[in-house]
């Protein structure tokens, strides 16, 4: 079991708008340490989609957004697209851990 | 623009070692940490530590303490990762991934291929 908690897996139809949450604790996220996403399309390595909490690297669409509040994150997803259909994690750091982690991945899937 | 380059798929042996190597090429080497992590089959990504070139210093997960190696050549501007007494649940795949800034806090920009590591009798 991650420390980073996501659900296993969200839908939504194509233009939707889908939400993960990844929650943490006072030792990574509620300690202040940013969140970063990332997207895993099937059989390729992992991609930078989200940083520092809110910022999205050059390239990124718009459709995709962070948040951070207290010990939880969150990614949206706008106007779902069947190309968004991957895994996302989270990943912070934890003082107690004194290390990087992930959250457990979460599969979207358009419908 | 930063290319990570991995070693070869491997099969190994139970109780057995495997060293997986990453070249760096384009932009700097040594100020940025270099993770690792891995990936089982079917599961998610699991940090097991990482090394920033220079300061020369190692840093593991817990669960991997002891079992797992970090080094890094900076002449060569490759990352090593060595993981010892292999079980069948080290079958996954091995990335080695650039972060931003020389810590492990920073958002990772940089993937490698990743390297297939079974181990199998």
């Amino acid at each position: 079991q991650s420390v980073l908690t996501q659900p296993p897996s969200v839908s939504g139809g194509p233009g939707q708008r889908v939400t993960i949450s990844c929650t943490g604790s006072s030792s990574n996220i509620g300690a202040g340490y940013d969140v970063h996403w990332y997207q895993q399309l099937p059989g390729t390595a992992p991609k930078l989609l989200i940083y520092n909490n809110i910022n999205r690297p050059s390239g990124v669409p718009d459709r995709f957004s962070g948040s951070k509040s207290g010990t939880s994150a969150s990614l949206a997803i706008t106007g779902l697209q069947a190309e968004d259909e991957a895994a996302y994690y989270c990943q912070s750091f934890d003082s107690s851990l004194s290390g990087a982690l992930f959250g457990g991945g979460t599969k979207v899937t358009v419908l | 623009q930063v290319q990570l380059v991995q070693s070869g798929a491997e099969v190994k042996w139970p109780g057995s070692s495997v060293k997986v190597s990453c070249k760096s090429s384009g932009g700097t080497f040594s100020p940025y940490a270099i993770n690792w992590v891995r990936q089982a089959p079917g599961q998610g990504l699991e940090w097991m530590g990482g090394i920033i070139p220079i300061f020369r210093t190692a840093d593991y997960s817990q669960k991997f303490q002891g079992r797992v190696t970090i080094t890094a050549d900076e002449s060569t501007r490759t990352a090593y990762m060595e993981l010892s007494g292999l079980t069948s649940e080290d079958t996954a795949v091995y990335y080695c991934a650039r972060a931003g800034y020389s810590n492990y806090e920073a958002r990772i920009d940089y993937w490698g291929q990743g390297t297939l590591v079974t181990v199998s009798s």
